[in-house]
């Protein structure tokens, strides 16, 4: 079956480092999506992309990059992790562009910056 | 902008209850309303979903009618169990200048008390 992967799921990490976080999946999707997950805010989107070599800033993307090789890979990394960079980050893909397709989730990476 | 504004948590509820989490959205154009479930420890899942005006979404017993006059899309099940215990987001996609990306709803949580 296809599906979704994020390694590792949980991470702990100091300030000041530099982290990724993986995302593959095998639905051979062209849209790809990083979001963290926060109480009281619900999810943020991060950075997304349309497909290879395609990579979009979203709403609170500082501090954050992403890189699109192949179809199924797009790690998320923390240039220099900051406290505020503390959350549960998600990864997500969907096949098509119209707005009307389901977005297919990750379990989630758990990550503390100390 | 594009925004989605759901009921403050958390919601408790003997097994068997009625379920309504309401749901309003502001958005451009014609988007499309989702929810999606966050069971504990696990991602996001699509729990229904709807299109287009006075469509309705359906999954699990679970409802929800896309209202254009009201902008609103209301979850809602007749009778529910403790497995329902999780979070619920509403989200929207396919506004206006936001294309295919979702745009959440901060969520509800539900605690169903056998």
């Amino acid at each position: 079956d296809a599906e979704i992967t994020q390694s590792p799921r949980h991470k702990i990490t100091e300030t000041g480092r530099q982290v990724t976080l993986a995302c593959h999946q095998t639905w051979n999707h062209n849209n790809m999506f990083w979001y963290r997950q926060d109480l009281g805010h619900g999810l943020r989107l991060i950075h997304y992309s349309y497909g290879v070599q395609d990579t979009n800033k979203g709403e609170v993307s500082d501090g954050y990059s992403v890189s699109r090789s192949n179809t199924e890979d797009l790690p998320l990394t923390l240039e220099s992790a900051a406290s505020s960079q503390t959350s549960v980050y998600f990864c997500a893909s969907s096949e098509i562009w119209t707005g009307t397709d389901t977005q297919y989730f990750g379990p989630g990476t758990r990550l503390t910056v100390l | 902008g594009n925004s989605v504004t759901q009921m403050e948590g958390p919601v408790t509820l003997s097994e068997e209850a009625f379920l309504t989490i309401n749901c309003t959205y502001t958005a451009t154009g014609y988007p499309s309303l989702f929810w999606y479930v966050q069971y504990p420890g696990e991602g996001l899942q699509l729990l229904l979903k709807a299109t287009k005006a006075d469509d309705k979404g359906s999954n699990k017993g679970f409802e929800a009618t896309y209202r254009k006059e009201t902008t609103s899309f209301h979850l809602e099940k007749g009778s529910v169990q403790v497995s329902d215990s999780a979070v619920y987001f509403c989200a929207l996609s396919g506004a206006q200048g936001g294309s295919e990306k979702l745009v959440f709803g901060k969520g509800t949580k539900l605690t169903v008390n056998p």
